[in-house]
């Protein structure tokens, strides 16, 4: 099955400690990007890859990384996160000018 | 950047009445125009699209409608249903996919039985 697979779908961490939120997709995308959710804001992009090894900055880019190692795999690390980093979070992959395809969300609580 | 703006935040309609979220776009390079449906707790999932060389695309009950000169876009649903109460959300990009989608705010619709 064609699919999106984002872990954790849920996650509650402290200020300060350094996570990690994984993206996969089996769909040989060379697009992939990160989006967070946030009330009456919309869906906000933080980081997106043209393909292995290339990343660049979307619009809300402070306090998250990106690495592009693998087609497949493009994760978002926090190193420091902060309570403003609360957010629900997608990850997307896609075809040049196709259909994003969107993962199951991560919803984190930073406290 | 690409500024994308989207009316209503909310809108409310009777079952079987139609309804229309618009948006507008600044930048005249942006090529691909998707909208996204999403479901209380669910990801957003593509519902239709429409590209710069074509004005309108329908779909069963839902269409698309692009004015490339005043550059906005619309949707239209027909007919509509308790399951189309979601939120809508329009997009712009002049690359395509995902790695250049420039999201509107996001439109709840709320259908009235």
């Amino acid at each position: 099955e064609a699919q999106v697979t984002q872990n954790p779908r849920y996650l509650i961490t402290v200020t300060g400690k350094k996570l990690t939120v994984t993206c996969s997709q089996n769909m040989n995308h060379e697009y992939m990007s990160w989006y967070r959710q946030d009330p009456g804001l919309g869906l906000r992009q933080i980081y997106y890859s043209m393909n292995v090894e290339v990343t660049d900055k979307g619009d809300v880019p402070e306090g998250y990384k990106v690495s592009r190692k693998e087609k497949r795999n493009f994760p978002l690390i926090l190193e420091s996160p902060s309570p403003n980093q609360t957010s629900l979070y997608f990850c997307a992959s896609s075809l040049r000018q196709g259909e994003a395809f969107f993962g199951q969300g991560t919803r984190l609580t930073v406290v | 950047g690409e500024n994308v703006e989207q009316h209503p935040s909310t809108l409310s309609v009777q079952e079987g009445d139609s309804a229309v979220i618009k948006c507008t776009y600044s930048d005249s390079a942006s090529n691909y125009f998707p909208w996204y449906k999403q479901e209380l707790g669910k990801r957003p999932q593509l519902i239709i699209d429409i590209r710069s060389n074509v004005g309108e695309k329908k779909d069963q009950r839902i269409a698309v409608t692009l004015n490339k000169t005043a550059k906005h876009f619309s949707l239209h649903i027909t007919e509509t249903q308790p399951e189309d109460s979601a939120v809508y959300f329009c997009a712009a990009s002049n690359g395509g996919g995902a790695d250049g989608l420039t999201f509107g705010k996001g439109t709840h619709l709320i259908i009235q039985p």
